[in-house]
């Protein structure tokens, strides 16, 4: 069964740091592109990173770019967002989902959630 | 950025009726397009890939159509546990959702 557990959200200052993670199991996770999504509270769905199946190539959305750093172990079946800079509207329940059939988002986790407050 | 439009917002229907969602993409995804379901407090759910092909699982009440820029989602007869929230998302050039459609009991 394939599952896709988040940890390392929580509460962070303006301007802080956190590295999220997604603990990927029941599937070869080296073979597959993964991505990041987060939900602002009440809002709708909104892409952030993506990285290819090897770590060599990842994208960004511009809200992020500069800010969030994606990556991943393929030894250790772990997908990691380093988010920073932080700022109010960063504030979401953060995804991560991996890019299956015809690469779209098959297989999503339940999510961590980034509040950002002072 | 391609931007995707929803419509409507909301729609009201009642257990059996059938409900029709649109998405416009900005620019031709071509048939570069997902539809996804997520009920409250829980993660989105894959319902259609490529604009009209059914992910697993998925029963045959819920159907996609549509190329370019003009797609919809049908849903044929509407469970109980259909009323949900669905969005749209292109994969055509980067990835992006649109807004949501709420399809409400009414």
């Amino acid at each position: 069964e394939v599952q896709l557990v988040e940890s390392g959200g929580g509460l962070v200052q303006p301007g802080g740091s956190l590295r999220l993670s997604c603990a990927a199991s029941g599937f070869t996770f080296s073979t597959y592109a993964m991505h990041w999504v987060r939900q602002a509270p009440g809002k709708g769905l909104e892409y952030v990173s993506a990285i290819g199946n090897n770590g060599d190539s990842t994208y960004y959305a511009d809200s992020v770019k500069g800010r969030f750093t994606i990556s991943r172990d393929n030894s250790k079946n772990t997908l990691y967002l380093q988010v920073g800079s932080l700022r109010a509207d960063d504030m979401a329940v953060y995804y991560c989902a991996r890019s299956g059939i015809r690469g779209y988002y098959d297989y999503w986790g339940q999510g961590t959630l980034v509040t950002v407050s002072s | 950025e391609i931007l995707l439009t929803q419509s409507p917002a909301t729609l009201s229907l009642s257990p059996g009726e059938r409900a029709t969602l649109s998405c416009r993409a900005s620019q031709s995804v071509s048939s570069c397009l997902a539809w996804y379901q997520q009920k409250p407090g829980q993660a989105p759910r894959l319902l259609i890939y490529d604009a009209s092909n059914r992910a697993t699982g998925i029963p045959a009440r819920f159907s996609g159509s549509g190329s370019g820029t003009d797609f919809t989602l049908t849903i044929s007869s509407l469970e109980p546990e259909d009323f949900a929230v669905y969005y749209c998302q292109q994969r055509s050039n980067s990835w992006t959702f649109g807004q949501g459609t709420k399809v409400e009991i009414k």
